[in-house]
């Protein structure tokens, strides 16, 4: 249980286009989904927390009009990055917590993003 | 301000025992996890402590001492598959994790 799949597993791009990476929770719903970003060997840096059907929470420093997330369901959450330009390639991670059952975050594989 | 420590790295061998130990200071305290990374891959939960005391699971154990801001994670019967980061993450008041930059551990034959 407590499967969370993400799509696409790596996407390569021109500077200037726009990608979407969705994340999905397989067998739970999922109120909260996360949205995170990882350089190599660095600490998970949260980007924002998406609640179902509310607009996503950022964090200080995270551009929201670059980094649009939508959370349409219990099961479904999207990262689109708008306008990618080179600085934004890395890994991000998308997470899901399950309801009413723990606290925990399961994440998804992660999408290698990779602008040129 | 919230902060986590822990060893940059640490090194065991095959089928030995390994503690990697855990300190943090945050906003507020519901529960502590511990997560396992391996490279280029996205992190797996592990263990979840929000009481006092030792979590068994098969290998892996995880203690947590509240009034000391503490933790540890203990490995035993160390395979090679355990090479990998483990992360440290305690919840906050607001129920976020913080997350540091965790153990990387290395296994050798």
């Amino acid at each position: 249980g407590a499967v969370v799949s993400q799509h696409p597993s790596r996407v390569i791009c021109k500077s200037g286009t726009s990608v979407k990476i969705e994340c999905r929770s397989l067998d739970f719903q999922a109120t909260t989904m996360f949205w995170y970003r990882q350089f190599p060997k660095k600490s998970l840096m949260l980007m924002a927390t998406s609640n179902e059907g509310s607009k996503a929470t950022y964090e200080q420093g995270v551009e929201k009009d670059k980094f649009l997330i939508n959370h349409a369901s219990l099961t479904l959450s999207t990262l689109t990055v708008t306008s990618a330009h080179p600085e934004d390639s890395s890994f991000y991670i998308c997470s899901a917590r399950v309801v009413g059952i723990d606290w925990a975050q399961y994440f998804g594989p992660g999408t290698r993003l990779l602008v040129l | 301000g919230q902060n986590i420590d822990q060893p940059t790295e640490m090194t065991a061998t095959e089928g030995a025992i390994v503690q990697i130990n855990c300190t943090y200071q945050t906003s507020g305290f519901n529960g502590l996890f511990w997560y396992q990374q391996h490279a280029g891959e996205a992190p797996t939960f592990l263990s979840y402590n929000v009481l006092d005391g030792l979590e068994e699971k098969g290998r892996f154990s995880s203690f947590l001492s509240r009034s000391k801001g503490y933790s540890y994670l203990l490995l035993k019967e160390l395979q090679m598959k355990d090479s990998a980061s483990y992360l440290c993450a305690p919840m906050d008041s607001n129920y976020q994790l913080i997350w540091g930059a965790g153990t990387k551990l290395i296994i050798k034959p």
